[in-house]
């Protein structure tokens, strides 16, 4: 099945640092969603962008919709130790007989107290 | 608690054998989506219903199947199972037919021995 390339694949860091990923993809995507998923539960719901260019925070969690719509960029600032998961971007184009989303491979986080 | 309720959270059963997924979607949510989640595969989309309508189609096997009831809840129907069949199933739920905001469920392990 098709996944976007997210990256890095994982990141070990101590509390209080910031974090950085991102996602790319060969496709244009109308719609880029960010989502953690902690052991055993679901994805759940980050932030959602909609539009090239646009840059929306939830709380420490930045993100931004890349300008030639082919990436996505998640940022999370002083980190603590419950910030630990698995964090997926996930993106959605029209067009097509499809329409659904396409996740990412995953970014494990880690954070040492 | 994203409101989308799935059960049952644990599944173990045999080769060749048929099992059901329930998932209740959030109040109001009309679209359900169907989710396979493997190690070496990741987050694949199955399927995808809208107000009791298939909407669209994604990498679900012939041998399995889907249907959203009147009441909006929705089940999945896995039939003649294989061990590579044995993963995490999501159902995640959206206001809207093209709702890029999916919310998910907690999921069901299914475990084919």
């Amino acid at each position: 099945g098709q996944q976007l390339n997210q990256s890095p694949q994982s990141m070990f860091i101590q509390e209080g640092e910031d974090v950085s990923m991102n996602c790319t993809s060969s496709s244009i995507f109308n719609t880029w969603l960010w989502y953690k998923q902690d052991p055993g539960e679901g994805p759940v719901l980050l932030i959602a962008l909609y539009k090239a260019g646009e840059l929306t925070s939830n709380g420490r969690l930045t993100a931004q919709f890349g300008i030639t719509r082919k990436d996505s960029f998640l940022n999370i600032s002083a980190s603590i130790p419950s910030d630990v998961g698995i964090y997926f971007c996930a993106g959605r184009r029209y067009g097509g007989a499809t329409n659904k989303l396409i996740f990412g491979t995953g970014t494990l986080l880690a954070v040492q107290p | 608690d994203s409101g989308v309720t799935q059960t049952p959270k644990h599944l173990i059963t045999a080769t060749g054998q048929r099992v059901t997924l329930r998932c209740s979607p959030r109040s109001g949510d009309l679209s359900v989506y169907w989710y396979q989640q493997s190690l070496d595969q990741g987050l694949q989309f199955l399927i995808q219903y809208y107000n009791g309508e298939e909407r669209a189609k994604g990498n679900i096997l012939e041998r399995f199947s889907a249907q959203q009831f009147p009441d909006l809840h929705s089940e999945l129907n896995l039939s003649s199972l294989e061990l590579g069949d044995s993963a995490l199933y999501f159902c995640a739920s959206s206001v809207g037919r093209d709702g890029a905001e999916a919310f998910f469920g907690q999921g069901t392990r299914l475990t084919v021995v």
